[in-house]
């Protein structure tokens, strides 16, 4: 079974200026893939990010980005030029590979509150 | 292209009653998901369809507790005699099951209250 943690509750950060969301996770499968997901108030889950397990490119999006280190099995997200829409819950998940035809679950963290302010 | 679509937005119920969330997914995707997010255990997987079939079924809960999705397109969530601890948000996701493309996206959920 996999699990994913997110140690951050709550964070704050300034508009403009960058913050890091943090995310381990444990498992025993090889191929997989590692979402960054947001939910404003609005409760509607919004892809941010997503990263192959196979790449070792870290994946961009914007101004969002992340860390990923596989053996440490770390996957942090990076927000630069923050804006006060970046205000919203941020979701870790992984998702394990599964093959063409085949469908997988979501395993989520608990969250990450941010507010962005002024 | 239109997104997954859920309804009712919000449903309130007396304890015992059954209820029904529908979802619409995206056209042409293959795999939906339930999940369900709630203040005590966050967000969890209930089942999943391919096509028409459910081979996964794990996160169900209870016997209340069913599903079915027909024409590989809308599914149902059904609760029967529901209890307090059904409050939640349902959300309902679906993706392509194309190497590469197995990217859930979301609908806009569910809210269930029940009284």
């Amino acid at each position: 079974a996999q699990t994913v943690t997110q140690s951050q509750p709550e964070m704050s950060v300034q508009e403009a200026e960058t913050v890091t969301l943090s995310c381990t996770y444990d498992t025993s499968e090889n191929n997989y893939y590692l979402f960054w997901y947001k939910q404003p108030p609005s409760r509607q889950m919004i892809l941010v990010i997503r990263q192959e397990a196979y790449k070792q490119q870290n994946a961009t999006e914007n101004r969002f980005s992340v860390n990923f280190q596989k053996a440490a099995k770390s996957f942090s997200l990076k927000i630069s030029d923050s804006q006060l829409g970046d205000t919203a819950m941020y979701f870790c998940a992984f998702m394990k590979h599964g093959f063409t035809g085949t469908a997988s679950k979501l395993t989520f963290g608990t969250g990450t509150r941010l507010q962005v302010t002024l | 292209g239109a997104g997954v679509s859920q309804s009712p937005s919000n449903k309130v119920t007396e304890k015992g009653k059954d209820v029904e969330l529908r979802c619409d997914p995206i056209s042409g995707h293959t795999a939906l998901y339930w999940y369900r997010q709630s203040l005590g255990q966050g967000l969890e997987f209930l089942i999943y369809f391919q096509g028409n079939s459910a081979p996964d079924k794990s996160g169900l809960p209870s016997d209340r507790f069913s599903a079915e999705r027909t024409g590989g397109s809308v599914s149902t969530l059904t609760i029967q005699r529901t209890q307090q601890e059904d409050s939640a948000v349902y959300l309902c996701a679906s993706s392509l099951t194309l190497a590469g493309q197995e990217t859930q996206y979301f609908g806009p959920g569910t809210r269930l209250l029940v009284l």
